[in-house]
């Protein structure tokens, strides 16, 4: 069974601090996903990585995929309430199907 | 573009009462489709997914099916809903490139 560990399953952090959350695994992807999803709605996607090592940020988000495109990580600077939500990673294996495996998500509450 | 039209979006329905949700593409053919479940609070659960008509494949032992009759439609049934079922349903669509898309996602509160 492929399984994509996403850590810390809550995180609970003042206005202003930074945080990261860690997707990883052994399997190896194709690509790597994370989104954002607020509550009774679907995720949103808010950044694909595609090559090992490479790094994209969108405003105060950073995101990393793992060399061995393994893993992944997602930085958020001088976290904000808007910020606040449920965090997830999904990893993409392209063989002779098509599989997405899902992270647990990270919940994610920035007080003010 | 790809779209994901699903429906229900809200349903309440009493413990052993059968459960039906649809999902129907458009702007492609021959996606995969996927099922997904959500407790409340947590990620994403894959239920089945198909890679074709009348081809159902299923991650989690339960009392839910799915069905694809037609290379645009997924359906997620269950004869008889349990307390446990209630959840956050989500039909997904992707395609070989790995783009995904999604449906509006159904709420099913089960008494």
């Amino acid at each position: 069974t492929q399984l994509l560990e996403q850590s810390p399953q809550f995180l609970s952090i003042q206005e202003g601090e930074n945080l990261t959350v860690y997707c990883n695994s052994s399997s190896v992807f194709s690509s790597l996903q994370w989104y954002r999803q607020e509550p009774g709605e679907g995720p949103v996607l808010l950044v694909t990585v595609v090559t090992g090592g490479e790094v994209k940020k969108l405003k105060r988000l950073t995101f990393q995929f793992g060399d061995a495109r393994k893993d992944s990580s997602l930085h958020i600077t001088a976290a904000q309430p808007g910020d606040t939500g449920l965090y997830l990673c999904a990893g993409a294996i392209y063989d002779s199907n098509y599989q997405l495996i899902w992270g647990a998500g990270t919940k994610l509450i920035i007080k003010p | 573009s790809q779209t994901i039209h699903q429906w229900p979006a809200t349903l309440v329905q009493p413990v052993g009462s059968p459960l039906s949700l649809e999902c129907t593409v458009e702007g492609t053919s021959n996606p995969n489709l996927y099922w997904y479940r959500q407790a409340a609070g947590r990620g994403l659960q894959l239920l089945f997914y198909s890679v074709g008509i009348g081809q159902i494949s299923s991650e989690v032992p339960q009392n839910l099916s799915a069905s694809r009759p037609q290379d645009r439609q997924f359906i997620l049934s269950s004869k008889k809903l349990l307390l446990s079922d209630s959840g956050f349903y989500l039909c997904l669509g992707g395609r070989f490139s790995g783009e995904l898309f999604f449906g509006e996602g159904s709420r099913l509160t089960v008494l």
